[in-house]
């Protein structure tokens, strides 16, 4: 069964400085990984998703990710932060074998002005 | 543009009351599911259904049903609320299920509380 796991559940930082979020995921087949964002009192919405192909992502709002196999990880990160990025941010990954869609626990960007 | 609709947004239970939180999507999308988001967890996987008649389990079933009557909507019932399951929940829709890469649309939560 797939797992997923976000070391940090929260990351502080300062606006204009650059982000990484970390996020590992456990499979033991093929999978398609994804970014979700949930701002206060909303639902999620999909930032970014690798299924295949190139191993960099680039999603809205200037966030991109990179898939590294070797290391079964899908960080996501931002050159440059802005107040408007503060929420909480959730990896999530689902493999080909089951109609699953499987959360890690979130991280909690907060940005400092 | 209605996309995912829950209803209710607030509700609080006492110990032992059923209740059905209602999902209902305007997408035509094939695959549906249910969460529970609670401080610390982040979005646990009750429920799912990649068609209308079929419905399987997720992560943490226990204390709920569902059913998938119609492609459109599929609610979660709760036949004997604990104080365990004071949550907020979230239902979601795809085109395409999980297992094909398909994005996920979220209703707005409920928030429930179980007294």
């Amino acid at each position: 069964a797939q797992s997923v796991t976000q070391l940090d559940s929260q990351v502080p930082v300062f606006e204009e400085a650059p982000v990484e979020l970390r996020c590992n995921y456990s499979s033991s087949v093929s999978v398609y990984l994804f970014w979700y964002v949930q701002y206060p009192n909303q639902g999620l919405q999909l930032l970014l998703k690798y299924l295949s192909g190139s191993t960099l992502v680039k999603g809205i709002n200037g966030f991109e990710a990179e898939f590294n196999k070797s290391q079964t990880s899908f960080h996501l990160r931002k050159p440059s932060v802005h107040i408007s990025d503060t929420a909480e941010y959730f990896c999530a990954v689902s493999d080909s074998s089951a109609s699953k869609i499987i959360f890690g626990s979130g991280t909690r960007l907060s940005i400092r002005p | 543009n209605a996309g995912v609709t829950q209803t209710p947004k607030f509700q609080v239970l006492k110990t032992g009351q059923s209740m059905t939180l209602q999902c209902a999507q305007d997408m035509n999308h094939e695959y549906m599911s249910w969460y529970r988001q609670d401080p610390g967890m982040g979005l646990r996987l009750i429920h799912y259904s990649v068609g209308a008649g079929i419905t399987d389990q997720g992560e943490v079933p226990n204390g709920y049903n569902v059913s998938r009557s119609t492609t459109e909507d599929f609610p979660l019932r709760l036949l004997s609320a604990a104080p365990s399951q004071t949550s907020v929940y979230f239902c979601a829709s795809s085109r395409l299920a999980g297992a094909h890469g398909g994005e996920l649309f979220f209703g707005e939560g409920s928030r429930l509380t179980v007294l």
